[in-house]
């Protein structure tokens, strides 16, 4: 059974750093694109970045980029979401997705979701 | 960014009416657009991809029409299980983005 579990949330202040882990199971990893969503509290859902099957090209919204960095391992079947300088407004739980088989395909497989507060 | 609006934001429906929901884009987005469907404390569940195409294990209920920049979700016969906020998801351009999302209630 194809499966996505994300770990790392946490608390942490302003300014600080965090690493989210996304790992894979069930299926063959190193062939889909990975995204990372999150929602915050009574919020709706925005998607955040994109990762290619092979880590050949990366997306971010404009609010992330120059501070969250998207990667992969894919013999370990990880995907990770490296966020520095975390702000208030990064308070969300983050889910890592899987996009379907055709590009630009819908994501027919998220996580359990992890929660990231940011708070002094 | 493209912008996608949902309508209504939230319905009460009686079990077993029909329910629809659109989805406008601000642009032409094909049918690059997505449904899912989350209820309290779970993660979203892909019904609907690319405007029509039933996602497998959805139930028949389900279903999507449009293309270009209008969508529309149908639940077909509503039942208790269905109560639910239901977004709408366009993959055509970067970045990608959600509608605001439709809370359905069961009356």
């Amino acid at each position: 059974q194809a499966q996505l579990v994300e770990s790392g949330g946490a608390v942490v202040q302003p300014g600080r750093s965090l690493r989210l882990s996304c790992a894979a199971s069930g299926f063959t990893f190193s062939s889909y694109a990975t995204h990372w969503v999150r929602q915050a509290p009574g919020k709706g859902l925005e998607w955040v970045a994109l990762i290619l099957h092979d880590g050949s090209n990366r997306y971010y919204v404009d609010s992330v980029k120059g501070r969250f960095t998207i990667s992969r391992d894919n013999p370990n079947k990880t995907s990770y979401l490296q966020m520095n300088s975390l702000r208030a407004e990064d308070t969300a739980v983050y889910y890592c997705v899987r996009e379907g088989t055709v590009a630009g395909d819908a994501f027919d497989i998220w996580g359990p979701g992890t929660m990231v507060i940011v708070s002094s | 960014e493209v912008v996608l609006t949902q309508s209504p934001d939230f319905q009460s429906v009686t079990p077993k009416e029909k329910v629809t929901i659109t989805c406008r884009a601000s642009q032409n987005i094909v049918s690059n657009l997505h449904w899912y469907q989350q209820k309290p404390d779970q993660s979203p569940k892909l019904l609907i991809r690319f405007a029509s195409q039933s996602f497998s294990g959805a139930p028949s209920r389900f279903s999507g029409s449009g293309s270009g920049t209008d969508f529309t979700l149908t639940i077909d016969g509503l039942e208790a299980e269905d109560a639910a906020t239901y977004y709408c998801h366009q993959s055509s351009y970067f970045p990608q983005t959600f509608g605001q999302g439709t809370k359905v209630e069961i009356k």
